[in-house]
């Protein structure tokens, strides 16, 4: 079965206190990693898609990593407006036709100024 | 529309009582998704649609639970005889075919009362 495990549950930094989130997942065939970012009251956010070990992207502060089994969300000199659940999702590849996405139950990300 | 939308945005019915969500997805998107978070948890998938077929009904928790699309775009998510533990956030995303980014709406807050 599909598997997706993040840690810390919940994080507080510092503004300027660079850190990573950790994504551990269990897949079978990984067709896609996910990160979204979600705010208190509102959708997920799509931030970044990885397909396969190596594969790294960035955007601002933030940068996704991707090994065989595991992800990383490093931000780098965060600032107050960080502040928010990160969610990691696997797309798996293991038959069916489903495209479904299994979450992770996030990080809770504040960053205090 | 530019993103996914849902309607109503918040809904409170009393128990016993059946409740209807609607879903607009991203224009030509053919892939639709349904997801439930419930406060404090992580997202949990409903069902699946690929133009009008739903291939993975895997995620809806009781047969009180039903979902629909019609001419490849609105969805409506249908909840007879709602019970408390409804109570949740129910998430719908769209995708450009089952490979593309994965986009959610702002969500629509059921509180069963």
């Amino acid at each position: 079965e599909d598997q997706v495990t993040q840690s810390p549950e919940a994080l507080r930094l510092q503004e300027g206190e660079s850190s990573s989130l950790n994504c551990s997942y269990t897949v079978s065939g990984l067709r896609g990693l996910f990160w979204y970012r979600q705010d208190p009251g509102k959708g997920p956010e799509f931030l970044f898609t990885l397909y396969s070990a190596g594969e790294e992207k960035e955007k601002e502060r933030l940068k996704a990593t991707l090994t065989k089994k595991e992800s990383f969300l490093h931000i780098t000199a965060p600032k107050p407006e960080d502040s928010a659940t990160y969610l990691c999702a696997v797309q798996g590849g293991g038959g069916g036709a489903t495209n479904k996405l299994i979450f992770g139950t996030g990080t809770l990300l504040a960053v205090q100024p | 529309g530019a993103g996914v939308s849902q309607s109503p945005s918040n809904k409170v019915t009393e128990k016993g009582k059946d409740v209807e969500l609607r879903c607009d997805p991203i224009s030509g998107h053919t892939a639709l998704y349904w997801y439930r978070q419930s406060l404090g948890q992580g997202l949990e998938f409903l069902i699946y649609f690929q133009g009008n077929s739903a291939p993975d009904k895997s995620g809806l928790p009781s047969d009180r639970f039903s979902a629909e699309r019609t001419g490849g775009s609105v969805s409506t998510l249908t909840i007879q005889r709602t019970q408390q533990e409804d109570s949740a956030v129910y998430l719908c995303a769209s995708s450009l075919g089952g490979q593309g980014t994965i986009y959610f709406g702002e969500g629509s807050w059921l509180t069963v009362v």
